[in-house]
């Protein structure tokens, strides 16, 4: 059964920073995996999206890599702003037949402090 | 275009109601999802539509849930006899088709309180 964890569990950091957030999964035969972000009350904003073939996505200033091999992914957010602040979720959907659900970890809850 | 809409957003009803929750995807998208949220959790897959036809319900907790999907487009999600540890977020999620390689877009979530 695929598990997904995510650490650190929550993240407080100075407006500016550069910051890492990992996940990692214990089936690494997986097809993609996605980074979400999801505010207070709110549903889920997908934020990248990687193949299994990829090692990386970028869009402004998040970054995501994957090493399927080894079971992680990083989600890497530059210059850091408040309203950054939210709960990052990872998920993966693993390969084989019928494999349509996303696998979910609990999430990173960041803030990002003026 | 819009994306993905749910209603209501929110429910509060009595242990031993029947509710239902609507998903209505995104324009087009073949595929819908189910996912179940509770506090503190990521969330976890319910059902999943091809069409109008259920593909995959394995995670449906028991036979109390239910959903349908007649045309192919708007979703229902039907909970008999709801007890109180049905309360959480309910998520539906669409994609263009069930390929492998398709993202899936979330709606906002019905948030279900049972008393």
């Amino acid at each position: 059964k695929q598990e997904v964890t995510q650490i650190p569990a929550a993240l407080s950091v100075p407006e500016g920073e550069n910051l890492v957030l990992n996940c990692s999964f214990t089936d690494s035969a997986i097809y993609n995996l996605q980074w979400f972000r999801q505010d207070p009350g709110k549903g889920l904003t997908s934020l990248l999206l990687i193949q299994s073939s990829q090692r990386e996505q970028t869009s402004g200033r998040l970054n995501a890599s994957l090493d399927k091999s080894s079971g992680r992914s990083t989600l890497y957010i530059a210059a850091s702003q408040p309203g950054d602040s939210a709960t990052y979720l990872c998920a993966v959907r693993r390969s084989g037949a019928g494999s349509y659900q996303l696998t979910f970890g609990k999430g990173t809850k960041l803030s990002v402090i003026p | 275009g819009a994306g993905v809409s749910q209603t209501p957003s929110n429910k509060v009803t009595e242990k031993g109601k029947y509710v239902e929750l609507r998903c209505d995807p995104i324009s087009g998208h073949t595929a819908l999802y189910w996912y179940r949220q509770s506090l503190g959790q990521g969330p976890e897959f319910l059902i999943y539509f091809q069409g109008t036809g259920a593909a995959d319900d394995s995670g449906l907790p028991n036979d109390r849930f239910f959903a349908v999907r007649p045309e192919g487009s708007v979703s229902t999600l039907k909970i008999q006899r709801t007890e109180r540890g049905d309360s959480a977020v309910y998520l539906c999620a669409s994609s263009q088709t069930s390929g492998n390689y398709n993202e899936q877009f979330f709606g906002p979530g019905t948030r279900l309180t049972v008393l």
